[in-house]
């Protein structure tokens, strides 16, 4: 079955640090996807970003980067020179692609986040 | 264009009362979830409506709780006779749907349910 752990309840950081977001994983399909979702004060939940099982390939994309290591089932999020609009919960999701159940979301716990200025 | 659309925004009702929140997901997206949220806590899943196949309901919490999806568009979740447990955000999000490939999710704002 699908699980995703995300063992930071909450992290507090000041403005400028960088902060890592953990993820672990589980499940026994081979073919899966696993995304990060930001959820700020507001409320709505925004995509970030997406990474399927068989690209391990580190990506960055401005202040973000994600490292998915499938050795470690983990898939964690950092973000650089934190700043205070970073401040939200934090989502780590998985879908597998097995044929009962595809696009089947589960999310994590979350980790709520905040950087004090 | 439009995002995914939920009514209502708050909803206040008395225990023992049933309740229908409804979404109206982006065009086009074929498949759609609901999700539920309380305070400070994770989304729990509850169902998931992809195409025209039956409903993966391994998420509800009781058989108080049921959702139809109605011409594959506007998804109604019904919860019967509510308890004041079942106060919390209730999120739908809908995605392309491309069997297997990952779409990511796109939410609406929320049905914050209160029950007194």
């Amino acid at each position: 079955a699908q699980k995703v752990t995300q063992a930071q309840t909450e992290i507090s950081v000041v403005e400028k640090e960088d902060v890592t977001l953990d993820c672990v994983y589980e499940t026994r399909d081979t073919t899966y996807y696993l995304f990060w979702y930001k959820q700020p004060p507001s409320g709505e939940l925004v995509f970030l970003i997406r990474r399927n099982s068989f690209d391990e390939q580190n990506e960055i994309s401005g202040r973000y980067s994600w490292n998915f290591q499938k050795s470690t089932s983990s898939f964690n999020f950092t973000i650089t020179a934190s700043q205070v609009v970073d401040s939200a919960v934090y989502f780590c999701a998985l879908s597998e692609a097995l044929k009962t159940s595809y696009d089947k979301v589960i999310f994590g716990p979350g980790t709520s986040l905040s950087v004090i200025p | 264009g439009a995002g995914v659309s939920q009514s209502p925004s708050n909803k206040v009702t008395e225990k023992g009362k049933d309740v229908e929140l409804r979404c109206d997901p982006i065009s086009g997206h074929t498949a759609l979830y609901w999700y539920r949220q309380s305070l400070g806590q994770g989304l729990e899943f509850l169902i998931y409506f992809q195409g025209n196949s039956a409903p993966d309901k391994s998420g509800l919490p009781s058989d108080r709780f049921s959702a139809e999806r109605t011409g594959g568009s506007v998804s109604t979740l019904t919860i019967q006779r509510t308890q004041q447990e079942d106060s919390a955000v209730y999120l739908c999000a809908s995605s392309l749907g491309l069997g297997g490939f990952g779409s990511p999710l796109h939410f609406g704002n929320g049905t914050r349910l209160t029950v007194t």
